[in-house]
Order: structure tokens, then C-alpha cells, then sequence
């Protein structure tokens, strides 16, 4: 069953803490992506990679970092450098560069207090 | 001003009813057009895309664009309670390029 996994689905975090959301794909797509939703705004672009061991910043990536180590593999971490970390989380994945095809994984909520 | 509007709704119709949900932009090198469904608390799910101008159909729903006017819409035919959800417009310029997203409509169908 193909598909992108997040987990976990709800996190909370004390503020000053580091913490890192995973995301997994067994779809064999080249690319990977992380955004942002919040409330009343578009989806954000944080990171993206299109290949293993590459990846760009998106629009807001100060405060977060990213690897891709593994194809399948896509972390996010959210560094107490991030002002305003509380947020719905999206990893999505792509066939190839072009991301208009874009499939999204279920997300994760970080509540940071 | 935002790159892409879309009307946040919450749109209200019976079951039945055929739906409009559309969005404007003002980047005119946009050429990829997408609509994509979200359920509460879910990821979206992509739904259709075109290319430049034109209609597209898939079963109930049907895509517009009218690049003259920088209009794109979705209409879903006989709406059903499980068309309920949120609605996000999606576009990219040529290329390889990021895709930027509306801020969703958020439709509800009333048995």
C-alpha cells in the first residue's frame, strides 16, 4: 500500500526545544517537500528536495532544518530559532522536479507552549 | 495582495446542488492550474489539473480557466455530504517552478 506517512499525528513541545517530524514515502518519488498550513493562509514551503543529498530552502525556512539522507526519508526539524513553531505540518512528494503532482502525506499538529 | 485569492467561505448548499468554488490570481506567468480536497485534519488530496486555458472534466467535477481574466474555477455536479471538505486552488509558471496555493473554501453539503 504506496503511500507518504508523518508521524505522529499530534505533537507538543515545550518552547526552547528542538524537535524533529518524520515523513516517509514508498511511493519511489524523486522528490520531497515540507509545508506549512496555518489558519486563513496557503499552504508555505519550508524545504524541498528533488534528488537524495540536495535540498532548498522554500519561502520560510529560517528556523527550520531539513536532511535527505535516504530516497525515502524526508525529516523536518524545528529549532527553537523558529518564532512561531505552532503549526499544521505537510510532507508531500512528487515523481520527478515538476511539482504541480504533488501527494501529501496526513500531516502533523505541533503545539508549541 | 496575495499572488492567488480564494473566498474562505464556509459555503453552504443542499445535497444535490452543483457547486461553484473558484479563485483569482495576478501573476500571469502561472500555467498549471490545480485543485485540491482536504478533509479536516488530513493532507490534501490532488483532484484535477490543467494546463493553460480551458475545461477539464473528471466524472462530477469540472475545471475551468480563463487566463484573460486570471479566473480559474471548480464545479462539482450533485454534490454529495462526502464533497464536504475544503477546497484549495493551486498554481505554478512554467518550468520547474514552486506551486503557490490559495487559502481553501470550505464547502459543506447539507443532507
Amino acid at each position: 500500500d504506496g503511500g507518504i506517512t508523518q508521524s505522529p499525528k499530534y505533537l507538543f513541545r515545550k518552547e526552547g526545544q528542538n524537535v524533529t517530524l518524520s515523513c516517509e514515502q514508498n511511493l519511489n518519488h524523486d522528490a520531497m517537500y515540507w509545508y506549512r498550513q496555518d489558519p486563513g493562509q496557503g499552504l508555505r514551503l519550508i524545504y524541498y528536495s528533488q534528488i537524495v543529498n540536495d535540498f532548498q530552502k522554500g519561502d520560510i525556512a529560517e528556523g527550520y532544518s531539513v536532511s535527505r539522507e535516504k530516497k525515502e526519508s524526508f525529516p523536518l526539524t524545528v529549532t527553537s530559532a523558529q518564532k512561531n513553531p505552532t503549526a499544521f505540518y505537510l510532507c508531500a512528494s512528487s515523481p520527478g522536479p515538476d511539482p504541480y503532482e504533488q501527494y501529501f502525506g496526513p500531516g502533523t499538529r505541533l503545539t508549541v507552549t | 495582495q496575495k499572488e492567488v485569492e480564494q473566498d474562505p467561505g464556509p459555503l453552504s448548499v443542499p445535497e444535490g446542488a452543483i457547486v461553484s468554488l473558484n479563485c483569482t490570481y495576478s501573476n500571469s506567468a502561472f500555467q498549471y492550474f490545480m485543485w485540491y480536497r482536504q478533509y479536516s485534519r488530513k493532507g490534501p488530496e490532488l483532484l484535477m489539473y490543467t494546463y493553460s486555458s480551458g475545461n477539464k472534466e473528471d466524472g462530477r467535477f469540472t475545471a475551468q480557466v480563463d487566463k484573460s481574466s486570471k479566473y480559474i474555477s471548480l464545479f462539482i455536479r450533485d454534490s454529495q455530504p462526502s464533497d464536504s471538505a475544503t477546497y484549495l486552488c493551486a498554481m505554478r509558471p512554467g518550468g520547474y517552478q514552486k506551486v503557490t496555493f490559495g487559502t481553501g473554501t470550505k464547502l459543506q453539503v447539507i443532507p
